[in-house]
């Protein structure tokens, strides 16, 4: 079952710009992780950030995670047109069980 | 990162066949492997867990005997998806996890099954 919402489900930008998404989930987690898909093919993990942690970066991205209010957000910065692909939050509780949220679908223009 | 494939990558089936998947962990040892099921524009659904060894794990609203999982070795996890119909047709994405605790999953590229 989903957990967790996303937002916004899709978002249109510049080459260049900057783009945010977020997601809220309902129950506490161990880590929340971000994932990147590419039309019609698998997952590819981007970060994982533990619920003891507040801010992780990893090149162009940065997850933050806020425990109190059951959400993140992940920061992709200067994107490219190659950055077009659905993000998906997923959250890992009990039995490193991921719960996944809608995604957000992400289309950056040259 | 560990690298996990599927077999086929497509396929296209007669309503009423059998259809299997075959996810393997080519270079770690999956103690725990995950399906999951993606309808277009959709997010991933879990349908079960699987533990080497063990019966599945099926979740609330997926029928295990229309979806039969086996998982006979650390490498290699599959799933059957019996008398197929076109509902059922879907993207399935397993994936595998090293054991317990907060850890990444490693993701199989997906197969897209077509029931006609």
């Amino acid at each position: 079952s989903q957990q967790g919402e996303e937002d916004p489900q899709a978002l249109s930008i510049q080459e260049g710009e900057n783009a945010t998404m977020n997601c809220s989930y309902k129950t506490s987690i161990n880590n929340l992780q971000w994932y990147r898909q590419n039309s019609g093919r698998g997952l590819v993990h981007l970060i994982l950030i533990r619920s003891n942690e507040r801010e992780k970066h990893s090149g162009r991205l940065r997850v933050t995670l806020d425990t109190s209010k059951k959400s993140s957000s992940l920061l992709i910065t200067a994107s490219r047109a190659a950055d077009t692909a659905s993000y998906f939050c997923a959250t890992n509780g009990a039995g490193n069980m991921l719960t996944f949220g809608g995604g957000t679908r992400l289309m950056v223009k040259p | 990162g560990a690298v996990v494939s599927q077999h086929p990558s497509w396929v296209i089936c007669k309503s009423g066949t059998s259809v299997k998947i075959e996810c393997r962990s080519l270079d770690f040892q999956a103690t725990t492997m995950f399906w999951y099921r993606q309808f277009p524009k959709q997010s991933l659904m879990l349908m079960a867990t699987s533990n080497e060894g063990s019966k599945a794990t099926y979740e609330q609203g997926v029928e295990k005997d229309k979806f039969l999982i086996n998982h006979a070795s650390l490498t290699l996890s599959t799933l059957t998806v019996t008398s197929a119909h076109p509902e059922d047709s879907s993207f399935y994405i397993c994936s595998g996890g090293q054991g317990q605790g907060e850890e990444e999953q490693y993701f199989g590229p997906g197969t897209r099954l077509t029931v006609t």
